[in-house]
């Protein structure tokens, strides 16, 4: 079993729709979470940190449910910018920053 | 705005030839990544640094693969003999290591072809 699993997708979904996507992790001792995204042939880049209590950026809205080892993102009035590919990814060492990123989930906004 | 700088960004070799990929952390951050990306794979860790030191190369193949870290300026990853499933996009990321875990910041890749 994949220590970060995420549905591959691919999502295609209109514009102006919520998309959520979830991330399942096997190490209960993991840590830190995060959500980057990653545009075609470009490298991964944050976009928002995982905590405890669920966060909210704008649009997105992240929550941790650590009983259930699971991550998710939502993406509320949905851009055609906010196509790219969305890597959940966990810290397996507090400090140490040993990050396992999934295999990420594609999404195209279509107009 | 500081960047993390990979070279070359492309790389096309033959098969047996040695490939040397080059990174420079931004400046002041400690901790340094080598990741490798496949479409079938995704996301790889190979190694990583803190303070110039190895912490864990176990996702590194070690008969051809090695990754050192000379100063804290440069990581280099080196393969030899460089064989065609090596082909792959190679990222090197750089962050600062600590309990609040800040966010990992990567370069551009070095695109790898093998033939």
């Amino acid at each position: 079993r994949k220590e970060v699993e995420q549905d591959p997708g691919p999502f295609n979904v209109p514009e102006g729709a919520t998309v959520a996507f979830n991330c399942t992790y096997s190490n209960s001792a993991s840590q830190s979470f995060f959500w980057y995204r990653q545009d075609c042939r470009k490298e991964p880049k944050l976009l928002m940190s995982v905590y405890s209590s669920g966060n909210e950026d704008g649009r997105f809205t992240a929550q941790l449910n650590r009983a259930s080892q699971y991550i998710s993102l939502l993406i509320r009035d949905s851009k055609l910018s906010d196509s790219a590919t969305y890597l959940c990814v966990v810290s397996t060492i507090q400090g140490a920053q040993k990050l396992v990123f999934g295999q990420g989930t594609r999404l195209t906004i279509n107009p | 705005d500081a960047r993390v700088t990979q070279t070359p960004r492309h790389k096309v070799t033959e098969m047996g030839q040695e490939v040397t990929m080059r990174c420079q952390p931004i400046l002041g951050h400690n901790t340094v990544f080598w990741y490798r990306q496949t479409m079938m794979q995704g996301l790889e860790l190979l190694a990583y640094f803190r303070n110039r030191a190895p912490l864990d190369d176990s996702g590194m193949p070690k008969d051809r693969f090695s990754a050192e870290m000379p100063d804290a300026t440069l990581a280099t990853l080196k393969i030899q003999p460089s064989e065609p499933r090596d082909s792959a996009v190679y990222f090197c990321a750089s962050g600062l290591g600590g309990p609040g875990d800040s966010p990992l910041h990567f370069g551009n890749g070095t695109r790898l072809t093998v033939t």
